[in-house]
């Protein structure tokens, strides 16, 4: 499967432990994008980067949440001293960064905060 | 405020008749409109988008900016066609997508 993948698929952790998802957009792909979906809604924008280079961050994003995507190629999203309300399906999307060019998802991570 | 509303959450039909997904948007400029479908079991991903005026698996949207709506269609639904259905909004260009809530719809034999 060349699309993009996001490890690991389903996360259980206990409210106040840190959890980090992965993922690796398709090669060729220089912008990564991060979405949070709930219960019944539509996915939400967190944050995305140009190559390595963060270059927005939703105001969705608490300080809690951190971004990283070293050397320009996989990403990772790190949640501290996670909520329940941080429960939510955590998608990854890539995308060649020419303007209007579609966004290819990956299956997302699953977190459920118990 | 950007806004896409999307006001049903399910919409069910017969096989071989027409479908409407409705879509209202909320944005003071140039709107880029898009549709995802979600198939079961199966990654979001593009239908189609406003601007390429592309028909993809028989469904078309017209973008309305008068009414600021993109409502998606097809003139005969197949069972196939079950499956969630999101309109975003992009403001800037950038990916930074606004999503309606989805539209689930269900295409019956």
């Amino acid at each position: 499967d060349t699309g993009v993948s996001q490890n690991p698929r389903h996360k259980i952790t206990k409210r106040g432990q840190n959890v980090t998802f992965r993922c690796d957009p398709i090669s060729e792909h220089n912008r990564l994008y991060w979405y949070r979906q709930t219960l019944g809604q539509g996915p939400e924008f967190l944050t995305y980067f140009q190559n390595e280079a963060q270059l927005e961050k939703s105001r969705l994003l608490s300080d809690r949440f951190s971004a990283e995507r070293p050397k320009g190629s996989f990403s990772t999203l790190e949640i501290q001293r996670t909520e329940q309300g941080d429960s939510a399906m955590y998608l990854c999307a890539s995308s060649v960064g020419a303007a209007g060019e579609k966004l290819f998802f990956g299956s997302g991570t699953q977190l459920s905060v118990l | 405020a950007q806004r896409v509303t999307q006001p049903e959450k399910l919409l069910s039909v017969f096989k071989g008749a027409p479908v409407e997904l409705k879509c209202n948007y909320s944005y003071s400029g140039s709107p880029e409109l898009f549709w995802y479908v979600q198939y079961s079991r199966q990654r979001l991903q593009l239908l189609l988008r406003h601007i390429s005026r592309e028909s993809i698996k028989g469904f078309t949207a017209d973008l309305n900016k008068g009414e600021t709506s993109f409502h998606l269609k097809k003139p005969f639904a197949q069972e196939e066609d079950s499956a969630m259905y999101y309109c975003a909004l992009d403001p800037g260009g950038y990916n930074k997508l606004i999503f309606g809530a989805g539209t689930r719809l269900a295409v019956h034999p």
